[in-house]
């Protein structure tokens, strides 16, 4: 079966300072590999996404996410936090196709604060 | 364009009603997928809607329905409700079915807050 284990709920950081939200994932085979951050009353909104091209991942708004298939890991980082940050993130996996349809599985969520 | 729409955004129901949530898809979109997110948890898919067909289900009783019309739009329907139920209903849509090709996105909506008391 696959799953994300998002292994933080809750992460606060000092704004200008480094991001690290951590993920490990479960799969049998090769998945896709996403991060979605979703901010208050706002839907979800993909950040960056893997799907077996390169292990490095650039996203959207200065985040960056590094795919080890040793680790089973997919951690989302960033080099500066910004105040606009502030969010709840979801590591996601999308498992090979299956029957004809596809989902997605989301973590459980790591909310992220950012202080001045 | 618009992106994802739902309606309404906001809904209190009574337990025992039933519920009906809509969403109009990206324009050009045919793929359309529902998912529950109760509160301090991630979202869990509910249903998949390919070409007016449904393509998955995940592990909802069946008091959950949907069906997508000829414009590509959804409807979720939720019968019986329970106080559990109370959650926020997101839809998802994409340009098509994800075996079709590792880049296809998926693209959320507001999303639907359910309260059932």
């Amino acid at each position: 079966a696959q799953s994300v284990t998002q292994l933080d709920s809750h992460v606060s950081v000092s704004e200008g300072t480094p991001v690290l939200l951590r993920c490990n994932y479960s799969s049998s085979y090769s998945p896709s590999l996403f991060w979605y951050v979703q901010h208050p009353n706002k839907g979800l909104q993909l950040l960056l996404k893997y799907t077996s091209a390169a292990t490095l991942v650039k996203g959207i708004n200065g985040f960056e996410a590094e795919f080890k298939k040793s680790e089973t890991s997919f951690h989302l980082t960033k080099p500066s936090a910004h105040m606009s940050d502030a969010a709840e993130y979801f590591c996601v996996v999308r498992p090979p196709l299956v029957g004809g349809y596809n989902k997605l599985i989301f973590g459980a969520g790591t909310r992220l604060a950012v202080h001045p | 364009d618009a992106g994802v729409t739902q309606s309404p955004t906001h809904l209190i129901k009574t337990r025992g009603q039933h519920v009906t949530l809509r969403c109009s898809p990206i324009s050009g979109h045919k793929s359309v997928s529902w998912y529950q997110q109760v509160l301090g948890q991630g979202p869990q898919f509910i249903f998949q809607y390919y070409e007016k067909e449904e393509r998955g289900r995940g592990n909802f009783p069946d008091r959950f329905s949907a069906r997508q019309f000829p414009n590509y739009s959804s409807e979720l329907n939720v019968n019986a409700l329970l106080l559990g139920d109370s959650a926020l209903y997101l839809c998802a849509s994409s340009s098509g079915r994800m075996d079709r090709g590792p880049n296809t996105e998926a693209f959320f909506g507001q999303g639907t807050r359910l309260t059932v008391v």
